[in-house]
């Protein structure tokens, strides 16, 4: 596509439930790239792919939080028992890979009640 | 946590002026970035100054970046009401793999 795509645009979950959320990449990109954001605040990193692997995961706050990349385009970000505090948007961003700039996603926001 | 701090947190002024905001860090950058976001969604990058540049324009955007004093700023001149936006600083840890964001500056442009 044009640019990233994240669906879906926003997600209303119960607390405890489990949550998917998608990322398409731009065509091409090698590296992946996925953030927290919650109001008032600057994106929070999550984890890195560089193709299908996970080169760094150390921003997921607990092992609620998984996400994969197995055909090194389309990632998904997955997280068990929700809770109320992992309410934000969760924005997706991809870039060409070295020292370039991140193209970002509109964001998926989960409201978790 | 955050490792850029950005400042002001707020900025007010009129369409015409120029705003200026800076931004600081802690560690070691292989390269510095500015995006803007408009109505906390989507962000937008602006512009990249690698760390052995010392000043990058784009545009009505003047970045420069001092790494002896792990600081940079972002000028906007002449500014526009479409200006009106958040705008953040980004840094790609050196030996890393991960590009760590500010809180952000929220800047008005009053027409």
């Amino acid at each position: 596509g044009a640019g990233v795509s994240q669906t879906p645009s926003n997600k209303v979950t119960e607390k405890g439930k489990y949550v998917e959320l998608r990322c398409d990449p731009i065509s091409g990109h090698t590296a992946l790239y996925w953030y927290r954001q919650s109001l008032g605040q600057g994106p929070e990193f999550l984890i890195y792919f560089q193709g299908t692997g996970a080169a760094d995961d150390s921003g997921l706050p607990n092992d609620r939080f998984f996400a994969v990349r197995p055909e090194g385009s389309v990632s998904t970000l997955k997280i068990q028992r929700t809770e109320r505090g992992d309410s934000a948007v969760y924005l997706c961003a991809s870039s060409p890979g070295g020292v370039t700039e991140a193209f970002f996603g509109q964001g998926t926001r989960l409201t978790v009640v | 946590s955050q490792q850029g701090e950005e400042d002001p947190q707020a900025l007010s002024i009129q369409e015409g002026e120029n705003a200026t905001m800076n931004c600081s860090y802690k560690t070691s950058i292989n390269n510095l970035q500015w995006y803007r976001q408009n109505s906390g969604r989507g962000l937008v990058h602006l512009i990249l100054i690698r760390s052995n540049e010392r000043e990058k324009h784009s545009g009505r955007l003047r970045v420069t970046l001092d790494t002896s004093k792990k600081s940079s700023s972002l000028l906007i001149t002449a500014s526009r009401a479409a200006d009106t936006a958040s705008y953040f600083c980004a840094t790609d840890e050196r030996g890393g793999f991960k590009t760590i964001f500010g809180a952000g500056t929220r800047l008005f442009v009053k027409a």
